[in-house]
Order: structure tokens, then C-alpha cells, then sequence
């Protein structure tokens, strides 16, 4: 889906450094995701927003932080505090806040290796 | 919260024979159940889904069927072709849009 950018495609993080994954989107979504997959596994929920100005903690949301100031963006930042990130991590949006679960549209990814 | 099992992990199948991976999920509120197809290194994309007030679903050589009850879905692919080989996700969303997705299948179709 051309309405997800994420960026960028590979990133490479130093020991205690922060680092920022860009997700935009275009589709009007209210809803937007991060997720973090790693070989062999599912997807796992890191954070999500419903809203403008509002989100949640998913699954594995230590370590990592997120904020949601325009509709159509929604930057993970992976901070020293995550000891393990090497991983695929995708984004996703859909367009319901609520009623009526839609179905989830995603970016191409953020490859995230430590150096 | 939801936990959703996903089996089998692994599967070949022979060049237009059929293939079937099946979920389990736990909560019985979950009412949306998507299913993703992933090649390597790209981005999941939607090839079918299903909603609770629906018992099965078809889509040219792909189906879905719902089992309520027993807390299970499954996808069904028919004369599988090798442009089917990927990893299979299924998911379970309850309201307020979460989702919950299973731990994927990695198909390989032999030609």
C-alpha cells in the first residue's frame, strides 16, 4: 500500500543510542500501529494510537516510545533502555477507531541492526 | 488478553494440490479475523478476511471458514501455485481495533 511510508528502510544503532523510526501515512487512517517482528515469530504490538494526542502500550512496549502529534504520523523511537532491538519492525494503520474492526494496511519496514 | 495459536509452522505441498493452516484464538469477544500473506523482506499484505457473523468466505482460490464455537478459522488454499509460497499470518482483532496475530506459516509450493 502506497499510503505507508516508512523510513528509514535499513538503520543501524551505536550502544546507548536513541534512534527514530518514521511512519507516515496518506490513507486518512485514525488508527496507527507499530509492531515488531523478529525471525520465526508473529507480529508483536509495541504501541498503538486511536487518536491524535493518545496511545497505548502493546505487548512488548518497554524500551521504546512513541508519539502521536499529526493524524498522519507516528515515529517509534528505540531508546538505549531496549537491550535487544535488532529486528524487523513494521508499521500499520486502519480506519476505524473503534466500530467495526477494519482491516490493517502496512509499511514496507524498518530493518534495525546494532552496530 | 487474546492469545491466538497458529498451526502448522512449516508446510510443502505438491504444485496444485491444496493447502489449510489453521488458528485457534481464546477470547470470544474477538469478532474480526484477517489473514496476511508475507513474502520475505516485504510488507504483509491482505488476501482475505472474515467477521464473526459470517460462518465462510471465498475469494477465487483462497477461503476462509469460522467456527465460533469451537474458537477456530482456518485458510484454505486450492490448486496452490509457487507464486503461493510466503509466510502466512492469521490474526484476531476484538473492538477497539487490536489485534492479535499468530505466529505465521511458511508455505512452499513444489513445482
Amino acid at each position: 500500500d502506497g499510503g505507508i511510508t516508512q523510513s528509514p528502510k535499513y538503520l543501524f544503532r551505536k550502544e546507548g543510542q536513541n534512534v527514530t523510526l518514521s511512519c507516515e501515512q496518506n490513507l486518512n487512517h485514525d488508527a496507527m500501529y507499530w509492531y515488531r517482528q523478529d525471525p520465526g515469530q508473529g507480529l508483536r504490538l509495541i504501541y498503538y494510537s486511536q487518536i491524535v494526542n493518545d496511545f497505548q502500550k502493546g505487548d512488548i512496549a518497554e524500551g521504546y516510545s512513541v508519539s502521536r502529534e499529526k493524524k498522519e504520523s507516528f515515529p517509534l523511537t528505540v531508546t538505549s533502555a531496549q537491550k535487544n532491538p535488532t529486528a524487523f519492525y513494521l508499521c500499520a494503520s486502519s480506519p476505524d477507531r473503534g466500530w467495526g474492526n477494519q482491516p490493517q494496511h502496512f509499511g514496507d519496514g524498518t530493518r534495525l541492526s546494532i552496530l | 488478553g487474546e492469545n491466538v495459536e497458529q498451526h502448522p509452522s512449516t508446510l510443502s505441498v505438491q504444485e496444485g494440490d491444496s493447502a489449510v493452516i489453521k488458528c485457534t484464538y481464546s477470547d470470544s469477544a474477538s469478532n474480526y479475523f484477517p489473514w496476511y500473506k508475507q513474502e520475505l523482506g516485504k510488507r504483509p499484505q491482505l488476501i482475505i478476511d472474515i467477521r464473526s457473523n459470517v460462518g465462510e468466505k471465498k475469494d477465487q482460490r483462497i477461503a476462509v471458514t469460522l467456527n465460533k464455537t469451537a474458537k477456530h478459522f482456518s485458510l484454505h488454499i486450492t490448486e496452490t501455485q509457487p507464486e503461493d509460497s510466503a509466510v502466512y499470518f492469521c490474526a484476531a482483532s476484538l473492538a477497539g481495533n487490536q489485534f492479535y496475530f499468530g505466529t505465521g506459516t511458511s508455505l512452499t509450493v513444489i513445482p
